[in-house]
């Protein structure tokens, strides 16, 4: 069964300095697909990055990184140089090639503030 | 353009009533997805349509009713709704491939009050 697990339900940075959001997954499956959305107050959710299980570089997608460590089953997302825009629930959520191809599993979120 | 429209935005509904959520996309993916999502916990999928059929129906209730008239809309119906059905319902739609590596992209939303 899939399985992520966000720890902080909520996080506080201050503008202009990185961030660290933590994930980790669980599955028997050796192909899968790890994701990052952040979802504003506004209520759309926003794709950020994609991490494939088999890929050998971390991804990267401007000021969003992906610190993948596949032995320990971990997916950070990595947030540079924060803005006030940044303020938003951030959801990690992964796919793995058992059962429907469809389904996403969503972790319970983070709450990311960042202070001026 | 990975845009996802959704309509209305927001809507106000009594138990008795009948309305329905449209959603529309353009980017040419042929898996179209309902969620639904309540305050502060992760999306829940609903259905997911695939090549116009449904594929995945999460055991909803039939007070939810989907459609998709072709490869660009999707909509839900809604009837004889409860107060707890009140949340966020998000549509979503990705390409169709073999495999977990693709992403969903996901439209703004309509939020759902029940009265």
């Amino acid at each position: 069964a899939q399985k992520i697990t966000q720890t902080q339900p909520g996080m506080f940075v201050q503008e202009k300095e990185a961030v660290t959001l933590d994930c980790t997954y669980d599955t028997s499956d050796p192909s899968y697909g790890l994701f990052w959305y952040k979802q504003p107050s506004s209520g759309e959710m926003i794709f950020l990055i994609y991490q494939g299980s088999y890929d050998q570089q971390n991804a990267t997608e401007g000021r969003y990184s992906l610190n993948f460590q596949k032995a320990r089953k971990s997916a950070n997302l990595v947030i540079s140089a924060s803005q006030l825009g940044d303020s938003a629930m951030y959801f990690c959520a992964m796919r793995d090639s058992g059962g429907s191809n469809y389904k996403l599993t969503f972790g319970k979120g983070t709450l990311l503030t960042v202070n001026p | 353009d990975t845009e996802v429209t959704q309509t209305p935005k927001h809507l106000v509904m009594g138990m008795t009533n009948k309305k329905s959520l449209k959603c529309e996309q353009h980017m040419g993916h042929r898996a179209m997805y309902w969620y639904k999502q309540k305050a502060k916990k992760p999306p829940e999928l609903m259905f997911v349509y695939s090549y116009e059929k449904l594929s995945i129906n999460e055991s909803v209730p039939s007070r939810f009713s989907p459609e998709c008239p072709n490869s660009s809309l999707l909509n839900l119906h809604l009837h004889a709704l409860q107060p707890e059905d009140s949340a966020l319902y998000l549509c979503a739609s990705s390409q169709v491939r073999g495999g977990p590596t693709y992403e969903q992209y996901f439209g703004p939303g309509t939020r759902l009050t029940v009265t």
